[in-house]
This record gives structure tokens, C-alpha cells and sequence, in this order.
């Protein structure tokens, strides 16, 4: 599975968008990119998934590159609540694809 | 629809003891996968299991064991407790394999 990087850690101010990046750069054509996000002493929670297009759902929106190597999720309306650490994934779906492998992802910390 | 459920969530065990954990995934998924999470190594793929079967393992010694049951439900095992072993131990489920991952809260493992 391709390997992700992603800030340490940012900072939203509540109300506003929060905009997190994940570089992919080693991607492969059938690697999908997951986001996740945990909340403290929680399990992880799933967000979305896609794999060339943008996608929304009721939670955010998925942005990635046309080449692929990069994403971005984006949380229209940041609450307190959203306060968490995100993980951003790629993995081969639909084979051997229960293996995550997740990083040490961005702690997004939303202010009042 | 009910979460995955995992039991029990907080546990204390000596040295040398072994474990058992459980999972029941959410209803009609039928892959289970197990993490560990630590401070110092965060989220670390262990096993994965789809029908009964062992699809994919991590880097985990051969002390940590696992088995599901048709009805899905999932099992693992930590034999001679060390010390490193303490954690937070997530099941996963997801419909098949590789489709997005539904986590548990998580046993919380202390081994003393």
C-alpha cells in the first residue's frame, strides 16, 4: 500500500472550512484513498473514500488531484466536534484491502 | 443498525496471562479486522478474516492469534502477556473485504 503524508497538526477556527492535505505521491492506479478521523479514546470513524473523482457525502467532500498524488478533505463547517485526529489512507480495494495501513495523520484542533 | 461491539472494553492482566478479546461486527458484514494502538507505534494492522479464513496478517509475533466464526463474529488471542502488549485493541468490520471499515471502541489492555 502507497505510503501518505500528512501535516501534524492544524488549527480551524469553528464555522469555517477545514481543509486537510495528504500527499499520495506513490499511488498506484488501483489504490483507493480513505479518510478516517478518531476522536479521543474512540475507535476510528470512517469519513469517505474515492478514487480519481470528487466526492461528497454528508460528513465532507473529498478532493483529488487529477494526477492523484494528492488529496484534500474538507469539512464545510468545522464544529468543536470535529476536533480529531485524520488519517488519510490508500489501499488496493476489493483485495487483501482489510490491511489499513494508517500513518500518524493530522490533528485538527477546532477553535471557538 | 447496531455497531461493532467489542468485549470487553477495559481489562488488567499480569505478565505471562493470556487474553481473549471479542468482536461482533455490524450485522451482515462479514470481514473482521483487528488493530493494535499504542502511543508510541499508533495504529497497527494485526489480522484480517473473511469467512472464516485468515485473508492478510501484520508484523506481529506469533503470540497474537485470532479466529471468526460464521456468524462472522471474531475472536483474538494474546498468549504470554508482555508488558509492550498493552493497548488499544479495534476491531473493524466492513461489508467484504475492502470496502470501508466500521470501527468498535476498542478493549483497552493493561498488562501490569
Amino acid at each position: 500500500d502507497a505510503k501518505t503524508t500528512q501535516p501534524t497538526s492544524m488549527d480551524c477556527a469553528e464555522g469555517r472550512a477545514a481543509n486537510l492535505p495528504c500527499n499520495h505521491s506513490t499511488i498506484s492506479g488501483n489504490e483507493y484513498v480513505y479518510w478516517y478521523r478518531q476522536i479521543h479514546s474512540q475507535g476510528p470513524q470512517y469519513i469517505i473514500h474515492g478514487l480519481k473523482n470528487n466526492e461528497t457525502n454528508e460528513m465532507a467532500s473529498l478532493i483529488i488531484t487529477e494526477d492523484r498524488k494528492s488529496s484534500t478533505l474538507i469539512l464545510p463547517h468545522a464544529t468543536l466536534r470535529d476536533t480529531a485526529v485524520y488519517y488519510c489512507i490508500v489501499r488496493v480495494a476489493f483485495a487483501n484491502a482489510g490491511k489499513s495501513t494508517f500513518g500518524d495523520g493530522t490533528t485538527l484542533t477546532v477553535k471557538p | 443498525k447496531a455497531g461493532v461491539t467489542q468485549t470487553p472494553r477495559y481489562l488488567i492482566k499480569t505478565r505471562g496471562q493470556q487474553v481473549t478479546l471479542s468482536c461482533s461486527p455490524i450485522s451482515g458484514h462479514r470481514s473482521v479486522s483487528w488493530y493494535q494502538q499504542t502511543p508510541g507505534q499508533g495504529l497497527q494492522f494485526l489480522f484480517e478474516y473473511f469467512s472464516e479464513t485468515q485473508r492478510n496478517k501484520g508484523n506481529f509475533p506469533g503470540r497474537f492469534s485470532g479466529r471468526q466464526f460464521s456468524n462472522s463474529r471474531s475472536e483474538m488471542n494474546v498468549s504470554t502477556l508482555e508488558l509492550g502488549d498493552s493497548a488499544l485493541y479495534l476491531c473493524a468490520s466492513s461489508l467484504v473485504v475492502g470496502y470501508e471499515q466500521y470501527f468498535g471502541p476498542g478493549t483497552r489492555l493493561t498488562v501490569t
